[in-house]
This record gives structure tokens, sequence and C-alpha cells, in this order.
């Protein structure tokens, strides 16, 4: 079975653009979670989507926002960059049911390195 | 939500040394997950471990969930065991969101 894949792999991006992250989960997994790592602020999770619906969200601005589509891939959006947002961006994705709950393994995929310059 | 800590930060050993890492987490979990992160930055999945002890060849792991507490073993380390490790809990009040301790750099030296 394919694992998590994440695209593109590197981006560099300006201070005030926008950015996309794309996320496919391993097959039947309709959850799917992204973090933030930073060397300061280690890892940090954002947000979580079942069936197309946030169900959970982390303590980030406005700015930092996903969606996901009916096959479960999954996108965030940052939009006016700053050089703080740069970081490595994991997806993570769980055979979380409708119920949720933690106690679902959770598998990464290799990540995006954004650079905000 | 919970906190967890890992110890040590830091840990350096020879070749072939055995070695134990530890977590504590502030609160019961339904779920604990070790990590360790590839140098390109990838979690390579470990144990899911939220109650009693595995084994995945020179690894095992131990989670005592009534004392809040999990430990990892390496042992025969090799260079390839390099890199850092990470724990990460998840309770019942925090639905999906693992919650990650600050890791151990682990240097394997030949």
């Amino acid at each position: 079975k394919a694992g998590v894949t994440q695209t593109p792999r590197y981006l560099i991006k300006t201070r005030g653009q926008q950015v996309t992250l794309s996320c496919s989960p391993i097959s039947g997994h309709r959850s799917v979670s992204w973090y933030q790592q930073t060397p300061g602020q280690g890892l940090q999770f954002l947000f979580e989507y079942f069936s197309e619906t946030q169900r959970n969200k982390g303590n980030f601005p406005g700015r930092f926002s996903g969606r996901q589509f009916s096959n479960s891939r999954s996108e965030m959006n940052v939009s006016t960059l700053e050089l703080g947002d740069s970081a490595l961006y994991l997806c993570a994705s769980s055979s979380a049911g409708t119920s949720g709950g933690p106690s679902y393994e959770q598998y990464f995929g290799p990540g995006t390195r954004l650079t905000v310059t | 939500g919970i906190q967890v800590e890992q110890s040590p930060p830091d840990l350096i050993l020879q070749e072939g040394a055995n070695s134990t890492l530890r977590c504590n987490f502030s609160d019961s979990v339904n779920n604990l997950q070790w990590f360790h992160q590839n140098p390109w930055g990838q979690l390579i999945n470990l144990f899911y471990i939220p109650s009693g002890t595995k084994q995945n060849g020179r690894l095992s792991a131990t989670t005592v969930a009534t004392e809040r507490y999990s430990l990892l073993y390496i042992s025969s380390s090799q260079t390839t065991d390099s890199g850092v490790y990470f724990c990460a809990g998840a309770s019942n009040f925090g639905n999906e969101k693992l919650t990650f301790g600050t890791g151990t750099r682990l240097t394997i030296i030949p």
C-alpha cells in the first residue's frame, strides 16, 4: 500500500505571497492532519480533516487554512506569508472513523519544506 | 492539552551500545507513538504503543500507562540509528491531535 504523499517537497516563496501544499493520504484513510515543524516551536498540530470537514484545529492564525476533497486528499493554504512561516509541513493520515478519537495510529508523509524569504 | 517530555535531549553512543529513551506524559493517553525522523525530515513510525510492550528487531518499547511514561530501547546501536526520536501522545480530549515531545537526538559513533 502506498504511503502518504506530499507535494511539492520543497518550496521557496517571498514574504506576502500565498502558498498551497497538497497531501494524499494512505488509500482508505479518511482522516488527514497537518503539522508544522520549526526549530523553535517543534512539532505543532495545525488542523485535522475528516469527510471534507475540519474536525480539529490547533492554535494558528487564520492565515493558515485547509480543505479536504471527496477523495480524502487535502490541501493547506498559507496566505500573506511571513518569515516565521518557514518550516517543514507534515501531513499525517489515519484510519479514524466518523466518531474520531485519538486511538488510531497516524502515518506521516515526507513533508514539504517551505522557505520564506 | 497533554504535555509530553522526552529525555535525554541528546545522546552520543559508540556503535554497539544500548540506549534507553524516555517519554513522560502529563495525562492519560489513548495514543502513544514513537517516531524516528530521518535526515530528510520524514517521521518513520516505530511503535504505536498506548500500553504494554512491543518489539521489532533491535528496537522495543514499553508504555506504563498508569504511571504515564514510555520507554524506547535500542540495542546494539548502528550508525543508521542516528537521528531524532520523537514520542507523541493524544488524549481523548484532544481527538486526533498528537502532542509531540521535543525529541532525543541520538548520535552513534562508529
